[in-house]
């Protein structure tokens, strides 16, 4: 079952405008990350944000988490015709060897040039 | 260094028949994961393998398993296989500290027909 649900399911943009996704989850997490992926490849990590953590920076990425709501939301900013892809969040679940992910459906992202 | 690299990147099976599929993690890396991706859909956990013990199974039946390698390596099998079970398949490896997400391999793509 999936734990993660993205919303929207597909976003169109232009280039240079921001992209807003959003992941939802059901029960308590440790870290929430979020992965690209590219016609059906391989996934890439690209940030991940603890549980106690609000807020997660990196390059044209903002990520932040509301454990309250179990939420949390990725935001592309000045966007590329190269950022078309899906992108994925998953959670968390620690044990000595890791994490264990629970993804979502996942969101498609075409950006126009 | 090289990132995880899976092995077939193809396959055909028919219904019925056994597969094995191969997985590198990255050098240094103990935890090895496997996912399966059906077209449209985000990935789902199969199983962890760290220091060559199971250290998690996902909701998947007796006809998936999996083994690790002194050398890290893994395996998955699956036996009699079904149409379902066409889906990328995703092996992940990580050192299991906090902070840091997995990286993927680029899957192998298997049909069963």
């Amino acid at each position: 079952s999936q734990q993660g649900e993205e919303d929207p399911q597909a976003l169109s943009i232009q280039e240079g405008e921001n992209a807003t996704m959003n992941c939802s989850y059901k029960t308590s997490i440790n870290n929430l990350q979020w992965y690209r992926q590219n016609s059906g490849r391989g996934l890439v990590h690209l940030i991940l944000i603890r549980s106690n953590e609000r807020e997660k920076h990196s390059g044209r990425l903002r990520v932040t988490l509301d454990t309250s709501k179990k939420s949390s939301s990725l935001l592309i900013t000045a966007s590329r015709a190269a950022d078309t892809a899906s992108y994925f969040c998953a959670t968390g679940r620690s044990n000595n060897a890791g994490n264990m992910l629970t993804f979502g459906g996942g969101t498609r992202l075409m950006v126009k040039p | 260094d090289a990132g995880v690299t899976q092995s077939p990147t193809h396959l055909i099976k028919t219904r019925g028949q056994q597969v094995t599929l191969r997985c590198s993690p990255i050098s240094g890396h103990k935890s090895v994961s496997w996912y399966q991706q059906v077209l449209g859909q985000g990935p789902q956990f199969i199983f962890q393998y760290y220091e060559k013990e199971e250290r998690g199974r996902g909701n998947f039946p007796d006809r998936f398993s999996a083994r690790q390698f002194p050398n890290y390596s893994s395996e998955l099998n699956v036996n009699a296989l079904l149409l379902g079970d066409s889906a990328l398949y995703l092996c992940a490896s990580r050192v299991p500290t906090e902070g840091d997400g997995y990286t993927f391999g680029s899957g192998t793509r298997l049909t069963v027909v």
